[in-house]
């Protein structure tokens, strides 16, 4: 059965500090890898989409590396802004009868300090 | 495009009475997932269906919970009888392919 675990659970940091929040799973047969970011009471948006054969992704500031042979994956922050605070969720995909479903970590609670 | 559209947004309801969540998924996507968050869980996936077929309902807690998916645009989450324990933020997501999720805005339910 599919583990998913993040570290820190909660991270603060002052402005304009590179960060990095991790992502380990104990099942390395997966098909990719979603970060996503979650605002208080608001739903799930997807940031940086790692498939299986990659080992990482970028989009703006925001970088997302996959080590599937160790089961880890690590999201890098760069120059974190106040706008960065929000709940970072990794989740892990894999097949299971000709359907494709996620595994959700328990996510890192950031909040970036002006 | 809507997106995933979940309603209620909120709903408050007293301990014992029947709750139904409802679902409509992005247009042509064939996979449909209920998810519930809470602060001591995180995100549990309870059920999902492919091809309006549930696939996989051993996320779902107990007899209580049960899912329905008609129709390829429209699904259900029903609780009978609600208890305050399942309260919560439901979310409904939907995908075409392993792309990646779409998810709904999700509905709070409170029971009290």
């Amino acid at each position: 059965k599919q583990e998913v675990t993040q570290i820190p659970a909660a991270l603060s940091v002052p402005e304009g500090e590179n960060l990095v929040l991790n992502c380990s799973f104990t099942d390395s047969a997966i098909y990719n890898l979603q970060w996503f970011r979650q605002d208080p009471g608001k739903g799930l948006t997807s940031l940086l989409l790692i498939q299986s054969s990659q080992r990482e992704q970028t989009s703006g500031r925001l970088n997302a590396s996959l080590d599937k042979s160790s089961g880890r994956s690590t999201l890098y922050i760069a120059a974190s802004q106040p706008g960065d605070s929000a709940t970072y969720l990794c989740a892990v995909c894999g097949r299971t009868s000709g359907t494709y479903k996620y595994i959700f970590g328990t996510g890192t609670r950031l909040k970036v300090l002006a | 495009d809507a997106g995933v559209i979940q309603s209620p947004r909120h709903e408050v309801t007293e301990m014992g009475q029947e709750v139904t969540l409802r679902c409509k998924p992005i247009s042509g996507h064939n996979s449909l997932f209920w998810y519930r968050q809470t602060m001591m869980r995180g995100l549990e996936l309870l059920i999902y269906f492919n091809n309006n077929v549930p696939i996989d309902d051993s996320g779902m807690p107990e007899d209580r919970f049960s899912a329905k998916m008609p129709n390829a645009s429209f699904s259900t989450l029903k609780i009978q009888p609600s208890e305050p324990r399942d309260s919560a933020v439901y979310f409904c997501a939907s995908s075409l392919t392993a792309y990646g999720y779409t998810f709904g805005s999700g509905t709070r339910l409170t029971v009290v």
